[in-house]
């Protein structure tokens, strides 16, 4: 069975703050690791990861892919009050447009 | 303006009766996905559909229905049969073929009386 494993479950930081967020899988045939960012609503596309060691980057936000040890880390540096949301971290197996897994999702709260 | 709509923000049932959660999307995705979202749970799969008149079960699909007529619209019917309804639910759509990168929807908070 399929599973992804996020931790931790909970985090609080000060602003300013660096913080790694970290996400083990176990997936019948890897297709693709994605991070998304959930602050009241709607889920938000952060990241598509496929191949181990190749670092996505965008703005103080960076993940990267470890496909030997089956695992993802997202990196936050100089965190902000707006960084405070749920992070959940899911992967697909097998073809395109099969479901996806999801943690239960790392909670960041960033306080002043 | 592409995207998922889903509708009603906020939904209130008492028990024992059905309801019925709205889903469109006009991005052209053939696939669509319901999860449940429940307090340090992450999201949990109920159906999923790749194509239309098409639609399998996820992990929590007992005590839910839904259907696929149209490319655009996955309706979710939450059943009396569902012992613990009140939840988040959110849906989703992604894009045919390479990898599955999921739009999501606003969500619909469902509360039972």
């Amino acid at each position: 069975e399929d599973k992804v494993v996020q931790s931790p479950l909970s985090l609080v930081v000060h602003e300013g703050d660096t913080v790694t967020l970290n996400c083990s899988y176990e997936v019948t045939n890897f297709r693709s690791l994605l991070w998304y960012k959930q602050e009241k609503k709607a889920p938000t596309f952060l990241f598509m990861l496929t191949s181990s060691g190749i670092e996505k980057k965008s703005g103080r936000l960076s993940s990267i892919l470890d496909k030997k040890e089956l695992f993802s880390i997202l990196n936050i540096t100089a965190t902000q009050t707006g960084d405070s949301a749920v992070y959940l971290c899911a992967v697909e197996g097998h073809s395109g447009n099969t479901p996806l897994v999801f943690g239960k999702g790392t909670r960041l709260s960033v306080i002043a | 303006d592409g995207g998922i709509t889903q509708s009603p923000k906020y939904l209130f049932r008492k028990e024992g009766q059905n309801v019925t959660l709205s889903c469109e999307q006009n991005l052209n995705h053939d696939a669509m996905y319901w999860y449940r979202q429940d307090p340090g749970q992450g999201l949990r799969l109920i159906y999923y559909s790749q194509i239309v008149n098409d639609f399998q079960k996820g992990d929590i699909a007992e005590g839910y229905s839904v259907s696929r007529e149209k490319k655009e619209s996955f309706p979710l019917t939450v059943t009396s049969a569902q012992k613990n309804p009140t939840a988040f639910y959110l849906c989703a759509s992604s894009h045919p073929g390479g990898y599955n990168e999921q739009f999501f929807g606003p969500g619909t908070r469902l509360t039972v009386l």
